[in-house]
């Protein structure tokens, strides 16, 4: 199993362009969510899903968008980047209800110029 | 809402001395208690869990953790670091809607030879 997969690892975009961070995991786990990671804050939910079709926000959600259409898959979209969103990004899975452990991706590292 | 704070952004400690890292977090509910490993540009490993049960919970690499709901607190503790044990410690606290976690800040433990 590869376990959860993102792309890219490492982007750069300008004020104001779009783009999509991929994730994908093998588990078939039925729980999947979305955290960024800065500097002295820890990692802070953006967005999370309890299944393929239902998707909830998170502590920081404003500026991303997510959907789940298969229980593989759940990219998470910046609508106009700003510098603000510089930042890494996790992607995690957890197997549902009553599992709590979670297992996280290798991280994509996003810069906004 | 769910709250972790971990003491001490940054800790330095001698090759072969103990290792103790805080946390302190608030629930509303019985909480599910983590801590996980970041080494330099990788993603998060779970190092050892609290759920039920015995409050003192060993983990990989020689890690162990005690639960003391009296003082909200669930530290982490390793006998004798090792240079290896260089990295961020997240302590992590679960909610109870589709497990999403609430992280600390992390804590940089530095291994002077």
């Amino acid at each position: 199993n590869a376990g959860v997969t993102q792309t890219p690892k490492f982007q750069v975009l300008k004020t104001g362009q779009s783009m999509t961070l991929q994730c994908a995991q093998d588990m078939n786990h039925e729980y999947m969510s979305w955290y960024r990671q800065d500097p002295g804050m820890g990692l802070r939910l953006i967005h999370y899903s309890v299944g393929a079709g239902i998707t909830d926000q998170g502590e920081v959600p404003n500026g991303y968008n997510v959907s789940r259409s298969t229980t593989e898959d759940f990219p998470l979209r910046l609508l106009s980047a700003a510098p603000s969103q510089t930042s890494v990004y996790f992607c995690a899975s957890s197997r549902g209800q009553g599992y709590h452990e979670q297992f996280f991706g290798p991280g994509t590292r996003l810069t906004v110029l | 809402a769910q709250s972790v704070t971990q003491l001490g952004s940054h800790v330095s400690v001698s090759e072969g001395a103990l290792v103790l890292l805080r946390c302190n977090y608030s629930s509303s509910v019985p909480p599910y208690l983590f801590w996980y490993v970041q080494y330099p540009n990788q993603g998060l490993q779970l190092l050892l869990k609290y759920t039920t049960g015995a409050t003192l919970v060993k983990g990989i690499n020689g890690f162990e953790a005690e639960f003391k709901k009296s003082e909200t607190s669930f530290h982490l503790t390793k006998p004798s670091a090792h240079m290896s044990d260089a990295a961020e410690y997240f302590c992590a606290v679960s909610h109870n809607a589709g497990n999403m976690l609430t992280f600390g800040g992390g804590t940089r433990l530095m291994v002077k030879p």
